[in-house]
């Protein structure tokens, strides 16, 4: 499996402000996730960073608010913009496997808004 | 109707216990199905993918029932190790929809 390394692990930050999360992966992929796990609850798919193209978005996000960068095949970066304490969750990229369409996750990184 | 679903627990179980967890889907359509562990404040982690066949794993067993739209992972002797969530995952046209999680606790 790849290996994906995601930074900040955590911040804690002010309402208004944004927060810029990398993710890098040590292999060329062609698709990279970006996911949402509220406490207690599941993951849900944010958007899909396409290399070379906009982001594709799900129901709810927008890309004002969820802006993402994809400049090559390794690396991906999700900005939470003018955050507010519903913004608060684990953010997680993760990469597909090689295999039978399996997802890999890097370590997550836990957003606190207060 | 949610299109994963999961028993959210918790699930209290002493060592050595055998336990099941059930998942369903909604989307017939669904194409590959897979288990991942969560550890409290870490990523989820593949645990194990699911064949039409049903598959095992050492303690681990899982199945899948297409005409009931279910999938179900076994864990036989639990170890405390064990103490984790768990997650089942369903790949649908490309995009993967997770339950929310059954929690495991195994006390001694």
């Amino acid at each position: 499996s790849a290996v994906i390394s995601q930074k900040p692990s955590r911040d804690i930050c002010q309402r208004g402000t944004s927060l810029t999360i990398q993710c890098q992966v040590d292999s060329q992929v062609t698709m990279m996730f970006w996911y949402r796990q509220q406490p207690g609850q599941s993951l849900t798919l944010i958007a899909t960073a396409n290399q070379g193209s906009e982001a594709t978005y799900e129901s709810g996000f927008v890309i004002d608010k969820f802006p993402i960068s994809r400049p090559n095949l390794t690396f991906s970066t999700l900005t939470v913009s003018n955050m507010s304490p519903e913004d608060s969750s684990i953010y997680l990229c993760s990469v597909p496997g090689v295999n039978t369409g399996e997802l890999f996750f890097g370590e997550g990184s836990r957003l606190t808004v207060l | 109707r949610k299109e994963v679903e999961q028993d959210p627990g918790p699930f209290n179980v002493p060592e050595g216990a055998t336990v099941a967890f059930n998942c369903t889907y909604s989307n017939s359509a669904s194409q590959s199905f897979f288990w991942y562990r969560q550890d409290c404040r870490k990523e989820p982690k593949l645990l194990m993918s699911v064949y039409s066949s049903g598959n095992e794993d050492g303690r681990f067993t899982a199945q899948l029932n297409r005409a009931s739209q279910y999938i179900s992972l076994l864990i036989r002797d639990s170890k405390l190790s064990d103490s984790a969530t768990y997650l089942c995952a369903v790949r649908v046209e490309g995009d993967m929809r997770f339950g929310a999680g059954t929690r495991l606790t195994v006390k001694p």
